[in-house]
This record gives C-alpha cells, structure tokens and sequence, in this order.
C-alpha cells in the first residue's frame, strides 16, 4: 500500500467545471504539497500546506490532519489546467502520490 | 532571480558509462532534493543536501550512485556505471535556509531527462 493515495488516477472535465482532486495519506507529515507537471515534464509548487486552507486564483487546496486528507479544486477550470497534479507529503521521509491527470475539453 | 536551473536537460549514455547531472539552486537556497521520476511512475525522493552535508539518503539506491553539494558550485548527481534501469527524469528542487523562509516549499527545476542506450 502506498503512503499516499490520490483519486481519481485521471479525470476528463468541461471547460469551466469545478473540480476536486482528493489525496490521503497513511503517515505522520509536517506539510503536504501539490505540484503540478505539465505535459512537457515540468513541475511547478502549487501549495504547501500543514494545516487548513489555501487559495491561489483559481486553485483551493484544503487539508484535514485528523482525517490525513487533502483536497485541491480547481474553479472556472480551463484548458491551461491540463496536467498531472501530484500530492506529496514530508515527515520522516518524502512521499509522493502517483498524480492524477487531468484533461479539460473546451 | 534566477529559478533552479538543471543541465543537461536531456542526456544521453551507452550502458556502463558515467553520467553526471547538475543542479544550480535557486540564489540563497541551501537547501537541495533530488527525485527521481521513472517512466510511467510517479516521483520518487532520492536524497536531501545542505552545502557540503548529505542528511537525508535514504531514497538514493546503494550502489553506483552519489550525491554532493558542495560549498561553491552546483549540485551534483553521479551515476556511475549506468544502465537501462536508470533511464528517467532527474528533478531537482531547493528551499531556503532554516529561519529565513520556509524550507518546507520547495523550487523544482526543469528536470534532466537521461536515456542509457
């Protein structure tokens, strides 16, 4: 079993849907991150999170420590959002979810 | 100010040769991750360097790999004796010093893609 699971593994969603991409994690963490990769490969921070909730544009990225649960949403979504979105998490040691790829359709 | 550059970005070697990656942090971080992310997988941690301290390893496999930050210069990876295996990308990240940001958000750079022929 993984240390941190991410659902769902890929989603297709319509220009301007909201979404939400879950994450969970089975160890003790002091922060947890979403990171974005895009199709050529890079990876961008989104947010670093230990403990309620961030914002950023368009992007909410909330955590629940008692549940060891994370959730980041996408409003208003759009093309440009397409990538693989990855949760990871830093305790002990760094652990990383598998992604979930997201594709939005005009 | 500059993001974390990597070079090469894309490299390539024949098995048995040595292949070694650079990893320039950002200006002020001390703080640099390797990760290593294989084909079709997802990331994975291989090892965490403060200048010229190795303090975390436990994600760099035990043999024919290393790792060093030195007090000037880049970061390196070195991979010595590569084979097909260790064909992926290489990302590194860095953070700032403990007590002037926080090192928990890391920079990622653009990444080296290695090909072993």
């Amino acid at each position: 079993k993984n240390e941190v699971e991410q659902s769902p593994q890929n989603l297709t969603a319509q220009e301007g849907e909201f979404i939400t991409i879950n994450c969970s994690y089975s160890v003790g963490i002091s922060a947890l991150h979403w990171l974005q990769q895009h199709p050529g490969g890079g990876i961008v921070s989104l947010f670093m999170l230990s403990s309620g909730k961030k914002k950023h544009g368009r992007l909410i990225a909330t955590i629940n420590i008692q549940e060891k649960h994370s959730s980041l949403h996408i409003t208003a979504s759009h093309p440009r959002d397409s990538a693989v979105y990855i949760c990871a998490v830093t305790g002990n040691q760094f652990y990383f979810g598998t992604g979930t790829s997201l594709t939005v359709i005009p | 100010n500059a993001g974390v550059m990597q070079n090469p970005r894309h490299l390539v070697r024949r098995r048995g040769q040595e292949a070694r990656l650079r990893c320039s942090p950002m200006k002020g971080h001390s703080h640099v991750y390797w990760y290593r992310q294989l084909p079709e997988e997802g990331l994975k941690f291989m090892v965490y360097l403060q200048k010229e301290n190795i303090i975390d390893e436990s994600g760099m496999p035990k043999e024919r790999f290393s790792a060093e930050f030195p007090k000037e210069g880049p970061s390196i990876l070195r991979i010595q004796q590569v084979v097909r295996g260790d064909s992926a990308a290489y990302f590194c990240a860095s953070s700032p010093p403990w007590g002037t940001g926080n090192t928990d958000t890391q920079y990622f750079g653009p990444g080296t893609r290695l090909t072993v022929l």
